[in-house]
């Protein structure tokens, strides 16, 4: 069965700092997308990031990047320049196949507070 | 010019009531999802349309029944409500042929069964 693991419940960190959120996943597959979303209080499920698991270079959106380790099967994501609007609950997403086969897997989320 | 709309955004209910989650969307995307959010914030795939035809049915009673009129909706029927079916419900579509495979996400519909 393919999983997905975030083994921080809750991270905290001050405003302008830099932060790493981990994500472990299982599968057998060799062709899958990664996905971080971020839930703020607002409850609306938002897009931070995303990787292909046939590119080798790390996405980077802004002030999120990525650290995909495709053999140890991890995806950490970094947030560098902490705002208080980054304070939210962030979700690891796995997808093998697309579209019309393709589910969302969530880990159980990390909750993030920004302190000013 | 929202893209994924849910109604309602709060539904409060008895056990053992019937009632329904609309979703739309004007995104022109072909596949479209629900997925679960418990109390503890887990999130679940339930069902997944593409093209108005069933292609994913995790292990969900029964008692709920997707149901897609065209390629933009897809509606949650859940009957006999029990306390349990307390969550929020998220709708989402994805365009099957965009290599991004992005699922957008509705604002999601808190339902609590009293």
């Amino acid at each position: 069965a393919q999983t997905v693991t975030q083994s921080q419940p809750e991270m905290s960190v001050q405003e302008a700092e830099t932060v790493t959120l981990s994500c472990t996943y299982d599968t057998s597959e060799s062709n899958y997308y990664l996905f971080w979303y971020k839930q703020p209080p607002s409850r609306q499920m938002i897009l931070v990031i995303r990787q292909e698991a046939y590119k080798q270079q790390n996405a980077t959106e802004n002030r999120f990047s990525v650290n995909f380790q495709k053999a140890a099967k991890s995806f950490s994501l970094k947030i560098s320049d902490s705002q208080l609007g980054d304070t939210a609950m962030y979700f690891c997403a796995f997808m093998t196949g697309g579209g019309s086969q393709g589910n969302l897997i969530f880990g159980k989320g990390t909750k993030l507070s920004v302190k000013p | 010019d929202t893209a994924v709309s849910q109604t309602p955004k709060y539904l409060v209910t008895q056990m053992g009531n019937d009632k329904s989650i609309k979703c739309e969307q004007n995104l022109g995307h072909d596949t479209m999802y629900w997925y679960k959010q418990d109390s503890k914030k887990f999130l679940k795939i339930m069902f997944s349309y593409n093209n108005k035809e069933l292609i994913i049915n995790e292990t969900v009673p029964n008692r709920f029944s997707p149901k897609s009129p065209d390629k933009a909706h897809l509606n949650l029927h859940i009957n006999s409500l029990e306390l349990g079916d307390s969550a929020v419900y998220f709708c989402a579509s994805s365009q099957e042929l965009l290599a991004s495979y992005e699922q957008y996400f509705g604002p999601g519909t808190r339902l609590t069964v009293t």
